[in-house]
């Protein structure tokens, strides 16, 4: 039972370069969520998705897209990296809402240059 | 809007020692209260879920309290062990399907 998985683990960007990270559970839960996480600001919500098809925005959304295609999947992209965006990013996922249940991944580190 | 605190934001203690990590909120309409455990490197750990009905919740060595009308829980570790050596992160679960809003961390160094 692998939980959450996010690929990749460490990736370096130039700055306007795109790319996408990926966060995959297999645990069948309804509600997914991308996190940023930055020396002295702690955890941030960057989307979040309440089920398939589904997603919004949460308290530092901007320069950041996501998709929920797939129940198990949930995508963040960055359209135009900008050193700003240099963070740990961290997925995890809930069977429901409320805060229950919460299952975080390992974490991707992006670095922007 | 939910806001989370905690304080200190670092601690060091020798081996042994009980110890008190703080976490106060803003919004008393929590649906619950939860500690994380993360180690250095890695993604969060669950150690402890507080319904918002519930005043106190115990694992182990662990032992965490909510008194929402002050707005503060508390993680109390017993004896503590250089193996505790992680940060430690609250969260308040808002009602509905509001995500989980966290603080900032305490990191702790138990040292043997």
């Amino acid at each position: 039972n692998a939980g959450v998985t996010q690929t990749p683990k460490f990736r370096v960007l130039k700055t306007g370069q795109s790319m996408t990270l990926l966060c995959a559970q297999d645990m069948n839960h309804e509600y997914m969520y991308w996190y940023r996480q930055d020396p002295g600001m702690g955890l941030r919500l960057i989307h979040y998705s309440v089920g398939e098809g589904t997603t919004a925005k949460g308290e530092v959304p901007d320069g950041y897209n996501v998709s929920r295609l797939k129940k198990q999947n949930f995508l963040l992209g960055l359209e135009s990296a900008a050193p700003s965006q240099t963070s740990v990013y961290f997925c995890a996922s809930s069977l429901r809402g409320g805060g229950h249940g919460y299952t975080f991944g390992s974490g991707t580190r992006l670095t922007v240059v | 809007k939910q806001e989370v605190t905690q304080i200190p934001a670092a601690l060091s203690v020798p081996e042994g020692e009980n110890l008190v990590l703080n976490c106060s909120f803003t919004d008393s309409a929590i649906y619950n209260l939860q500690w994380f455990r993360q180690d250095p490197g890695k993604g969060l750990t669950s150690l402890l879920l507080i319904q918002s009905s519930q005043r106190e919740q115990t694992s182990g060595r662990l032992n965490a309290s909510l008194d929402k009308s002050s707005g503060r829980s508390t993680l109390y570790i017993a004896a503590s062990q250089p193996g505790d050596s992680a940060t430690y992160l609250c969260a308040a679960g808002p009602p509905g399907n509001t995500p989980l809003v966290f603080g900032k961390g305490t990191r702790l160094s138990v040292i043997a």
